[in-house]
């Protein structure tokens, strides 16, 4: 099966932009839609993009994601980026019955 | 709205079976919907996938863990349930439950296993 590679963590500023990257190690990433997962600490995680770039009711529009098949990697990307987005985020696709995850990029916000 | 709730032992010793059941509020578990799903997370690192049913008892494994692994459904109860033989240190972990289509959600709030004799 395949792999999802996300950085270990990034930082960056408040009112800034950040960008995280996911890509699939085999097969098309844009063959099976893309999720992020938003965990802060001792809680579970919470859905923030579906589909590649779909945003679920409640989740800011600062939020937002995008797949490239030139890299073979999704992406998050999320804006005017606030002290609360502070977490860990997560990709997370499926392919025949196979739930993947990336292993996980810790934003520190600083 | 849909709610899941883990539940059993939080400490289990070496060598034998982590179980644990989800309980589904809020909708059936005979649902076509969704599949129902584990996922676990170790203390300080990422998310990994267990397995996941669905509602007419077909089951879908990681290959990693799949030699230890059973889950099964309880329509009665609207509880589905996940069995993890020969446990080891390497196997404590917040364990999660999960609704899932292509992505999860809901999950559960988790629940701690640590494999300690």
């Amino acid at each position: 099966n395949f792999m999802l590679t996300q950085p270990h963590s990034v930082s960056e500023s408040p009112g800034k932009t950040v960008t995280i990257s996911c890509t699939r190690s085999s097969g098309s990433i844009a063959s099976n839609y893309v999720q992020w997962y938003q965990q802060r600490p001792g809680s579970a995680p919470t859905t923030v993009i579906y589909e590649d770039n779909q945003r679920p009711s409640g989740v800011p529009d600062r939020f937002s994601g995008s797949i490239d098949s030139s890299s073979n990697s999704a992406s998050l990307t999320i804006s005017g980026l606030k002290t609360e987005d502070e977490a860990d985020y997560y990709c997370q696709s499926y392919d025949s019955s196979i739930w993947v995850f990336g292993g996980g990029t810790k934003l520190t916000v600083l | 709205q849909l709610q899941l709730q883990e539940s059993g032992p939080g400490l289990v010793k070496p060598s034998e079976t982590l179980s644990l059941t989800c309980t589904v509020s809020g909708g059936s578990i005979s649902s076509s919907s969704y599949y129902w799903g584990w996922i676990r997370q170790p203390p300080g690192k990422g998310l990994e996938w267990i397995g996941s049913i669905y509602y007419s008892g077909s089951t879908y494994y990681n290959p990693s863990l799949k030699s230890r692994v059973t889950i099964s459904v309880d329509t009665s109860k609207n509880q589905f349930s996940l069995k993890l033989s020969s446990v080891t240190a390497a196997d404590t972990a917040v364990y999660y439950c999960g609704a899932a289509g292509t992505w999860f959600d809901p999950w559960g709030q988790g629940t701690l296993v640590t494999v300690s004799s």
